[in-house]
């Protein structure tokens, strides 16, 4: 079985602080993914990588980094956390750029 | 660009009962379709996909969708619901050409399961 796991399942933060989540995957998948998820919006994309040390922004990038220094590992990166950043935030991973897609646990994030 | 709707916020129905949640998408090819379904802490799990072929398809935990070209619909049917179906479900649509094809997620049905 595919296993995404996510390193944080409840996070709290205060504004001004660099967060990091970070996601890995046992199955060698190509790609990655990183949404935030928030009640009436639904999945929106953050970021995704296709390859180690590349990545595309999503819809929503702005306020967020990501890094893929190995292929299992995909980091999200908040430089300055605001409270507008306090979301669920799910990772993913895919073995080609239209299949479906394995999801880690979520970690909820909290910025005060 | 594609778009998915689902119109449904929240459902509620009695256990036993036949269940169908709505899926809308917006694009000019066929495209990928997908249901999604999310329990309560945990993250999202494939219930079925269309990628071609056959528009009836059969996914886990007795569930079924139609891909409806006429209509550009890809409901979501199960005859029988269960306690254990309470749940958020998810319609995505995948679309694009060459390179990455972006999927886009729907804005959730939150399914109640009433005895």
């Amino acid at each position: 079985d595919v296993k995404v796991t996510q390193s944080s399942r409840y996070l709290v933060k205060r504004t001004g602080e660099k967060v990091f989540l970070e996601c890995v995957q046992d199955m060698d998948h190509e790609n990655m993914f990183w949404y935030r998820q928030d009640p009436g919006l639904g999945l929106r994309l953050i970021y995704f990588s296709y390859d180690v040390k590349m990545k595309e922004k999503g819809d929503i990038p702005e306020g967020y980094s990501v890094s893929r220094e190995k292929k299992e590992r995909f980091s999200l990166i908040l430089e300055s956390a605001s409270t507008n950043q306090t979301s669920m935030y799910l990772c993913a991973s895919s073995p080609s750029t239209i299949s479906e897609q394995f999801f880690g646990p979520g970690t909820r994030l909290t910025v005060l | 660009a594609q778009s998915v709707t689902q119109p449904d916020i929240h459902i509620t129905v009695s256990e036993g009962a036949s269940l169908e949640l709505r899926c809308n998408y917006s694009y000019g090819a066929t495209p990928y379709l997908f249901w999604y379904v999310q329990s309560p802490g945990q993250g999202l799990q494939l219930l079925l996909k269309y990628f071609s072929g056959d528009t009836l398809v059969q996914g886990i935990k007795g569930f079924e969708a139609e891909f409806k070209r006429s209509q550009s619909s890809f409901n979501l049917r199960k005859p029988s619901v269960h306690w254990s179906d309470a749940a958020e479900y998810f319609c995505a649509v995948g679309a694009g050409s060459g390179g990455y094809q972006k999927v886009t997620f729907g804005t959730g049905t939150k399914l109640q399961v009433i005895p």
